[in-house]
């Protein structure tokens, strides 16, 4: 049972264009991630949203926590080939632990 | 300052082999954790350890073991290789936990199990 639902999970662009990643849950979190990994590393983290309603923002990216705790959303304005990987949210659950989403594959075409 | 290494980075066993992947990291973290990833499954936890000498199953921890003997090392062992074990394996390491918790990551193994 997958905690955390990513949509949509593929997703292919044009450069200049906008986009938004949906990372949904029937569960609370206490803390959510956003990680990016590109082919063959490890995810690298993007951000951690605490607050209900929390809303930060990383130069073209923007991130929002829902104001239940349920929910979030990744929002990047005029995409780059450069912002090309997977996006993978992460809830943090009992303890130290982490339940990831099953990841959306961001491609954005020259 | 390498940050999380993992040995090897290619592995290829027959079903019923076993083998050991390693795990280090020099960030003097307390909390380490292995994950594996399958395509359209996002990351699943195996094991993660809370400091020096002690494990916790994950999410999917059937099939595998582990040990956390030196606080900067955690090893993730298959007794009985399956081809159901055919993944990608990350470790990660982390400080602490709550809004604290940014894992850093391995490069990852990639295990086929033929």
């Amino acid at each position: 049972t997958q905690l955390l639902e990513q949509s949509p999970q593929f997703l292919s662009i044009q450069e200049g264009e906008n986009l938004t990643v949906y990372c949904n849950s029937s569960s609370v979190f206490s803390s959510l991630q956003w990680y990016r990994q590109e082919p063959g590393e490890g995810p690298v983290l993007l951000v951690t949203v605490v607050t209900g309603g929390e809303v930060k923002k990383l130069k073209r990216l923007t991130f929002q926590f829902g104001d239940a705790r349920k929910d979030s959303s990744l929002h990047i304005t005029a995409a780059q080939p450069g912002d090309t990987g997977l996006y993978l949210c992460a809830g943090e659950t009992s303890g130290s632990r982490l339940t990831f989403g099953e990841g959306t594959q961001l491609t954005v075409n020259p | 300052n390498a940050g999380v290494t993992q040995t090897p980075k290619f592995r290829v066993l027959k079903t019923g082999q076993s083998m050991t992947l390693l795990c280090a990291q020099d960030m003097n973290h307390e909390y380490m954790y292995w994950y594996r990833q399958d395509p359209g499954m996002g990351l699943r936890l195996i094991h993660y350890s809370v400091g020096e000498g002690t494990t916790a199953k994950g999410e999917v921890p059937d099939g595998y073991n582990v040990s956390r003997l030196k606080k900067q090392n955690f090893l993730l062992g298959l007794e009985s290789a399956a081809p159901s074990q055919t993944s990608v394996y990350f470790c990660a390491s982390s400080y602490g936990q709550g809004a604290y918790n940014e894992q850093f990551f391995g490069p990852g193994t990639r295990l086929t199990v033929l």
